[in-house]
């Protein structure tokens, strides 16, 4: 079947660690992976996509990889913050005959501690 | 430019009842996509509209329907409530990849 996974479990870390969240998606011909930041009682917020032919990408604190042999996104965001506490999302968009289509995960719940 | 809106931004009705949504999305943008959005379910694709037609549909039933206006605006209708239609709908519009969500409606169905 198809399916795309996020960490389960809330991620708990303190404040200046890395927090690392986890995307994994099953027989999907991907075409790119999105990663939204969500706050309570709002609407997604764009933060990065990642092409399938594009193995990492950088912005300010924010890392993303993309391998889609192990069929997997890791969003690394370092010298974390209290203010980075929020849920974050993948989307992967994939190939379906002519069209593209879009898949969001779950969400992963990240919470920084001071 | 202005983001997306999306009037109203709670709402409640009892079953049976019948609602619309309404998003204006970001100046310039010609695709709007609905979601549902429950804490069990996730983000769940309801539908896309493009240039007022619609491109892509998910798998929610006949009760929930869209449209587009020339302006872009769009609207989302739910007929005949039922309990799990409680949930926060999204609207998002985008000119490329990027979805720019608005702030959601929470709807309650008593």
């Amino acid at each position: 079947s198809q399916k795309i996974e996020q960490n389960s479990e809330a991620l708990n870390i303190q404040e200046g660690k890395t927090a690392t969240l986890t995307c994994n998606y099953t027989n999907y011909s991907p075409a790119y992976l999105q990663w939204y930041r969500q706050d309570p009682g709002r609407g997604p917020v764009f933060l990065l996509l990642i092409r399938e032919n594009e193995k990492e990408k950088r912005k300010e604190r924010l890392k993303v990889t993309f391998d889609t042999t192990l069929k997997q996104s890791l969003f690394h965001i370092t010298a974390s913050q209290p203010a980075d506490s929020a849920t974050y999302l993948c989307a992967l968009a994939f190939r379906a005959g002519n069209n593209r289509k879009l898949i969001w995960g779950l969400g992963t719940s990240l919470a920084v501690n001071p | 430019k202005a983001g997306v809106t999306q009037t109203p931004r709670y709402l409640i009705k009892t079953r049976g009842q019948q609602v619309t949504l309404s998003c204006s999305p970001i100046s310039g943008h010609r695709s709007v996509s609905w979601y549902q959005q429950t804490p069990g379910q996730g983000l769940q694709f309801l539908f896309e509209y493009f240039s007022e037609t619609q491109r892509n549909k998910g798998n929610f039933p006949g009760r929930f329907s869209g449209r587009q206006f020339s302006n872009s605006r769009s609207e989302m209708n739910v007929s005949t409530l039922e309990l799990g239609d409680s949930a926060l709908y999204l609207c998002a519009s985008s000119l490329k990849e990027t979805q720019y969500f608005g702030p959601g409606t929470r709807l309650l169905v008593l």
